[in-house]
């Protein structure tokens, strides 16, 4: 079993819905990092978590640290958001800044 | 544009043959870590340089070897390359070595093995 899972693997929207991107993680984390990698392969980083949430623009991420679960929300999507989104976690400050990832979901949003 | 370079963006090469892949990270960060990506695997940590030292080391071959340099620019060297080293390599950086910090990406090496 991966130490973090995501789902779905693959989601296809109609432009204007609102998404939801999971992640669950078995391992003990410092911080959840969500990733979004264009078909061009480029990766980008979008949140930085520990707790809580965070928002950004049409963005929003939680983490519940108990449950080991975080989410991505995009609302209003728009064919643009059509990209991987990787989930990826910290396994501990005293391990520098290792990532594990999980597999990635697929979104592609349709006009 | 996150500031990290790679060079080069495209490599293709013979089996058998050695490689070095190139980072240079953003202004100021003392980190540089190094990341495999494949079809079958997905993204994987390599391994994590901080200020000239080893910090953290994944599931990277002995093939394999890196370095940062004095000017904290990094080298991923691939030697007796192999079919399945084809790939996606990226690079990051990111200030410190901290285990809660955003780490930027280069825009990555793609590598094929023939």
């Amino acid at each position: 079993k991966n130490e973090v899972e995501q789902s779905p693997q693959n989601l296809t929207a109609q432009e204007g819905e609102f998404i939801t991107i999971n992640c669950s993680y078995s391992v003990g984390i410092s911080a959840l990092h969500w990733l979004q990698q264009h078909p061009g392969g480029g990766i980008v980083s979008l949140f930085m978590l520990s707790s809580g949430k965070k928002k950004h623009g049409r963005l929003i991420a939680t983490i519940n640290i108990q449950e080991k679960h975080s989410s991505l929300h995009i609302t209003a999507s728009h064919p643009r958001d059509s990209a991987v989104y990787i989930c990826a976690v910290n396994v501990g400050s005293f391990q520098g800044g290792k990532l594990i990832f999980g597999q990635g979901t697929e979104l592609s949003v349709k006009p | 544009d996150s500031g990290v370079t790679q060079t080069p963006k495209h490599l293709i090469t013979a089996t058998g043959q050695r490689v070095t892949l190139r980072c240079s990270p953003r202004s100021g960060d003392l980190s540089v870590y190094w990341y495999q990506q494949s079809l079958d695997q997905g993204l994987q940590f390599l391994i994590q340089y901080y200020n000239g030292e080893e910090r953290a080391k994944g599931n990277i071959l002995e093939r394999f070897s890196a370095q940062q340099f004095p000017d904290l620019h990094s080298e991923l060297n691939l030697s007796s390359l192999e079919l399945g080293d084809s790939a996606l390599y990226f690079c990051a950086s990111s200030p410190q070595s901290a285990g809660q910090e955003t780490q930027y990406f280069g825009p990555g090496t793609r590598l094929l093995v023939l």
